[in-house]
Formats: C-alpha cells, structure tokens, sequence
C-alpha cells in the first residue's frame, strides 16, 4: 500500500521569504509523486511532478521540488512567497498508472 | 494542460432525493476517470474508478448502490448521489489522466461539485 504523510497542518510565512511544505511517502517500487494546489471552493490544480530524472522538478507559478530518495521525502519549495501562494496544498503519490493517494494537505498562509 | 469539467458546481436537494453530477474531459479522451470525495478541510478520499465500457471499481467503505457511477462514453462520466441523506453532503472531485507523447500520465481534476443535502 502507499501512503504519503504532511506533517505539518499549516505553514506560514512572510511575503518576500521562502517557503516549504514538507511530504514524505511510502510506496513499493519507485514512486511517481505529485504536488497539487486547490483554493476555496476550487478543484485541484496540478503544480509538478516526479516520474524520474532530476531530483529538482520546476513547476507552475514558480515552485518547485526535490525528491530525495534515501530521505522518502519530497518537499515543495519556492524561493519567494507571493501572497496571492495562500491555498491548500496536497502531495500525492501513485502507481504508474491509477488514481492518486492524497496526504492530508498543507495549508500555506504568506502574510503580507 | 487539459481541461476536465464538473456539472453542477453546487447543488442542494432535498433528504430522500437523487443527484447526478457530471465529469466531462473537454479536449482529450479518457477511458478511466475517478471520484474523490472531500470533506470540510480534510484529504481527498478515492470513492471510485470509472471504467467506460465496463463496471466501476468502488473503494472499500464505498456504497456502490447508492453512489451509481456510469462511464457513458470517453469524455463523460456520471456520479449518482441515490436517496441522498445530509452526511452525503460534501464537495465532490473527479479527475481523469491524460497521457503525454512521452507515455507519461498526469491527472486533470474537475473543479468540484458541491453537494448539500437538507
């Protein structure tokens, strides 16, 4: 079975800062992972993922992440927060193919 | 990206009613799509895989007569909330993948369907 773990409720930070919203994960194989960002009342919108290659993915909106396998863990970072970052953020791990296990999500607060 | 679509966004009925939500992939086909279902500040639970052309494969903990899934054609699949009851309440998410020329697959979600059953 796979699962994916975010320690952490909520994460604030000051505009201007960095941020990062820890993940880590367990599943059997290599992973393929994901990072997912979703505002009120919204669907989820993709940001990056990890299928293989370079352990720092770029995404949207200027995020990025860095898997690290020996660690199981898979980190969203983002050099400056924006304000307009505030949202919930999901990390999700699947199969190579199939549906996504979500963990419990991360809500990113930047103060301005 | 691509382009996955929910109907209704909202919708309230009444205790002892049906409802019906539709997931459409607007710009690519998807044989498979999935249901996610979220309660107030919590996780995205997996209810169920929709197969076209095929039974869907519910979850365990999943009712699959009171939450009727039909995969009518490549771009359309319909969630069925039967004789729903207010802890049916909830926002509902579908997503379907899509593969790159690469032969990579990234899951496009719909952007929910919020459901409030009086």
């Amino acid at each position: 079975a796979q699962s994916v773990a975010q320690p952490e409720d909520q994460v604030n930070v000051a505009e201007g800062n960095p941020l990062t919203v820890k993940c880590t994960y367990s599943v059997s194989g290599n992973p393929y992972l994901f990072w997912y960002v979703q505002y009120p009342n919204r669907g989820l919108q993709f940001l990056l993922k990890y299928i293989t290659g370079d352990n720092l993915v770029k995404g949207s909106y200027g995020f990025e992440a860095e898997f690290n396998k020996s660690q199981t863990s898979f980190h969203l970072k983002k050099p400056s927060a924006l304000v307009s970052d505030s949202a919930l953020y999901f990390c999700a791990v699947r199969a190579p193919v199939g549906a996504l296990t979500f963990g419990s999500g991360t809500r990113l607060q930047v103060q301005p | 990206g691509a382009v996955v679509s929910q109907h209704p966004s909202r919708v309230i009925c009444k205790s002892g009613t049906s409802v019906k939500i539709e997931c459409r992939s607007l710009d690519f086909q998807a044989t498979t799509m999935f249901w996610y279902r979220q309660f107030p500040k919590k996780s995205l639970m997996l209810m169920a895989t929709s197969n076209e052309g095929s039974k869907a494969t519910y979850e365990q903990g999943v009712e699959k007569d009171k939450f009727l899934i039909n995969h009518a054609s490549l771009t359309l699949s319909t969630l069925t909330v039967t004789s729903a009851h207010p802890e049916d309440s909830s926002f509902y998410i579908c997503s379907a993948p899509k593969w790159s020329t690469k032969g990579e697959e990234t899951q496009y979600f719909g952007p929910g369907t919020r459901l409030l059953v009086l």
